[in-house]
């Protein structure tokens, strides 16, 4: 299994409040995405990075922000949390090279519930 | 606009026959397609993939046949087993970085 790591796994917060959630890789996989996954929608692209301090917005990227810093972490912040993102949150990676698509593999998620 | 579309949301199979998981998909850019399975509480793990130079590729159990005249894909799981009962979703890229993904089809599979 490709070494990613979300943390924290769980959390509830209250609307208004922001939150910051982490993913981890070891992999040193160049490409880092973060999804959210809703019933009878999938898992749709919230925001992704290309490199460090290279990012850039998915489909559904109103409300998020996220940093990388280094090649190791990808954060997605919620700037002031709302009903509405109440979700699971899937972190991915991958190794793309030039020319040749690699699949992306996807740590364990992150179910977060906002009340 | 959904560009990736599983139509069937679940899907009931017998242990030992076949389970046919279908999807469609509205842009003709696209050049590479994939299968995933979930599990519950966990994150999806990659299954199988196709190129768009291809028509058919195989992987043990799991065959993947695509069909760019129709933009149709499918999933063939034979024999299917109980452990096969999961949340399958496929995914398509357009020779870019991105997966667009299905909505999932639930594969439930029975004694």
């Amino acid at each position: 299994d490709a070494g990613i790591t979300q943390s924290p796994r769980h959390k509830v917060t209250e609307t208004g409040t922001p939150v910051t959630l982490r993913c981890h890789q070891t992999e040193n996989h160049r490409y880092m995405y973060w999804y959210r996954q809703d019933p009878g929608h999938g898992l749709r692209l919230i925001h992704y990075s290309y490199g460090v301090k290279d990012t850039d917005k998915g489909e559904v990227s109103d409300g998020y922000s996220v940093s990388r810093s280094k090649t190791e972490d990808f954060l997605l912040t919620l700037e002031s949390a709302t009903s509405s993102q109440t979700s699971v949150y899937f972190c991915a990676i991958s190794g793309r090279t030039s020319g040749k698509y690699n699949e992306q593999f996807f740590g364990p998620g992150t179910r977060l519930t906002v009340l | 606009d959904q560009q990736v579309k599983q139509n069937s949301p679940s899907l009931s199979v017998q242990e030992g026959r076949i389970s046919i998981l279908n999807c469609d998909y509205t842009n003709s850019m696209f050049d590479y397609f994939l299968w995933y399975k979930k599990y519950p509480a966990e994150g999806p793990t990659f299954l199988i993939s196709i190129s768009s130079i291809k028509d058919k590729n195989e992987d043990g159990r799991f065959t993947v046949f695509l069909n760019k005249s129709a933009k149709h894909l499918s999933l063939h799981i034979v024999p299917s087993q109980p452990g096969d009962s999961a949340v399958y979703f496929c995914a398509a890229s357009a020779n870019t970085d991105k997966l667009i993904f299905g909505t999932g089809t639930r594969l439930q599979v029975f004694p």
